[in-house]
């Protein structure tokens, strides 16, 4: 099946800091989607993508759709306390409508 | 958006029972999935139910171990049976309207299995 490729892992950073993390995929995927996920909490919709070369914002947070289709990044701009958490991208591709997540960046913000 | 809510938030089981999990939707949506996610893990798809028909299910789950109803297009239950710990996992539900490839997620119902 589909593979997502995130990175990093984990991270840990100082409050006001920015943040980048990405993902990565073999296959070209039509829809990214960047969700965050608290602890004993489902995922919550941060951004979607829907077109190549897509670039959108929301509040501190930026995320492009690659222009080949296979990957996208999330950048997260003077990281705040509230922003500890688990990142999740996640995929769409062709005519399925499952979702391929990603294997999750873990984010620490240490003040 | 959707807002979507899960019933048990959690739940501790005893091996070899079975637990059903319910997921509301406050509207009308297309499609609905459930999903698991194992402690430390990324989230793992089990299947999508679909409204009126049986559930398609994903490589690796089978209708016996996770029936799945959706009787109208706001409701779906997922029933994990004939527990084991190995079923201890955080279970999801998620929604997404026509034409919107946008998933919104519930809760999620925690369970433990002794």
């Amino acid at each position: 099946g589909q593979q997502l490729n995130q990175s990093p892992q984990s991270m840990f950073i100082q409050e006001g800091e920015d943040v980048s993390m990405n993902c990565t995929s073999s296959s070209i995927f039509n829809t990214w989607l960047w969700y965050k996920q608290d602890p004993g909490e489902g995922p919550v919709l941060l951004i979607a993508l829907y077109k190549a070369g897509e670039l959108t914002s929301n509040g501190r947070l930026t995320a492009q759709f690659g222009i080949t289709r296979k990957d996208s990044f999330l950048n997260i701009s003077a990281s705040i306390p509230s922003d500890v958490g688990i990142y999740f991208c996640a995929g769409l591709s062709g005519s399925a409508r499952q979702l391929t997540f990603g294997s999750g960046t873990q984010l620490t913000v240490l003040p | 958006s959707a807002v979507i809510s899960q019933k048990p938030s959690r739940d501790i089981c005893q091996r070899g029972t079975s637990l059903t999990i319910q997921c509301q939707v406050d509207s009308q949506v297309t499609m609905m999935f459930w999903y698991r996610q194992q402690p430390g893990q990324s989230l793992t798809l089990i299947a999508t139910a679909n409204q009126g028909s049986e559930a398609t299910y994903e490589s690796g789950f089978v209708i016996d171990k996770f029936p799945i109803s959706r009787p109208n297009l706001t409701f779906s239950t997922l029933t994990v049976s004939n527990m084991s710990p190995e079923d201890s996992s955080i279970y999801l539900c998620s929604a997404s309207r026509e034409g919107r490839d946008t998933q919104y997620f519930g809760p999620g119902t925690r369970l433990t299995v002794l």
